[in-house]
């Protein structure tokens, strides 16, 4: 009965491969997100989608690209995998969108290793 | 810009040795101040929402407060599987896009 689930937990891949990883909730929330929280443990908003509308942070490589088939799925793509994309990835998802003052419900991490 | 700074980085306790972690933040429009805790290895888990100056929140040895600067996490008389990083976020109206900006965390040992 997980609210947020990730898939897979731990991801180790080369450099210059596509991967993906997928985020489901099943909380009923109207947005998702995907988190990024480098080694030294600092979490960094990477997208949200609300409605059919995503936001990005400027500062996310054109690599990553977010896909929602439906309001319950964010599944996240990477391209060109980089030595510096190795971090641990967090799905989250909220009752409502951003600056609505709902918190979020994070999923238990996917661990991308690139080597 | 919004932005939240955690202190200190590392707190190391007795069991029964209460204390406080602070989160001071800037934000534009302060939607919500969130606590989260995250333990080795999983996602944060929430503790607490406050939503303005001067309310207060409670749950089982924790208490987190807010003042129009600051937060603070209060852990009265510890237990060791209160060992974890103590995450603070904002979320603002306007700047970050209304996402929820975190602080680099407080990791708290206590010792039995």
């Amino acid at each position: 009965d997980t609210a947020v689930s990730q898939t897979p937990k731990y991801l180790v891949t080369q450099m210059g491969n596509d991967k993906s990883i997928k985020c489901e909730q099943n909380l009923g929330h109207d947005t998702m997100y995907w988190y990024k929280q480098d080694s030294k443990k600092f979490l960094k908003i990477m997208f949200s989608y609300n409605n059919k509308e995503l936001i990005i942070n400027e500062t996310v490589p054109n690599r990553f690209s977010p896909k929602s088939p439906d309001k319950a799925h964010l599944n996240l793509h990477i391209n060109s995998l980089e030595l510096g994309d190795s971090a641990v990835y967090f799905c989250a998802s909220s009752q409502r969108g951003p600056g609505t003052g709902y918190g979020y419900t994070f999923g238990s991490g996917t661990r991308l290793t690139v080597v | 810009e919004d932005q939240v700074t955690q202190s200190p980085e590392a707190l190391r306790l007795q069991e029964g040795e209460s204390s406080s972690l602070n989160c001071s933040y800037t934000v534009s429009g302060l939607r919500g101040l969130f606590w989260y805790r995250q333990d080795p290895g999983k996602g944060p888990e929430f503790l607490f929402t406050l939503y303005s100056a001067g309310e207060e929140k409670e749950k089982e040895r924790l208490k987190a407060t807010l003042t129009k600067k600051e937060s603070f996490l209060h852990i009265t008389a510890p237990k060791p599987e209160d060992s974890a990083t103590y995450l603070c976020a904002v979320q603002g109206g306007g700047g970050s896009q209304g996402n929820l900006i975190f602080g680099k965390g407080t990791k708290l040992s206590v010792k039995p």
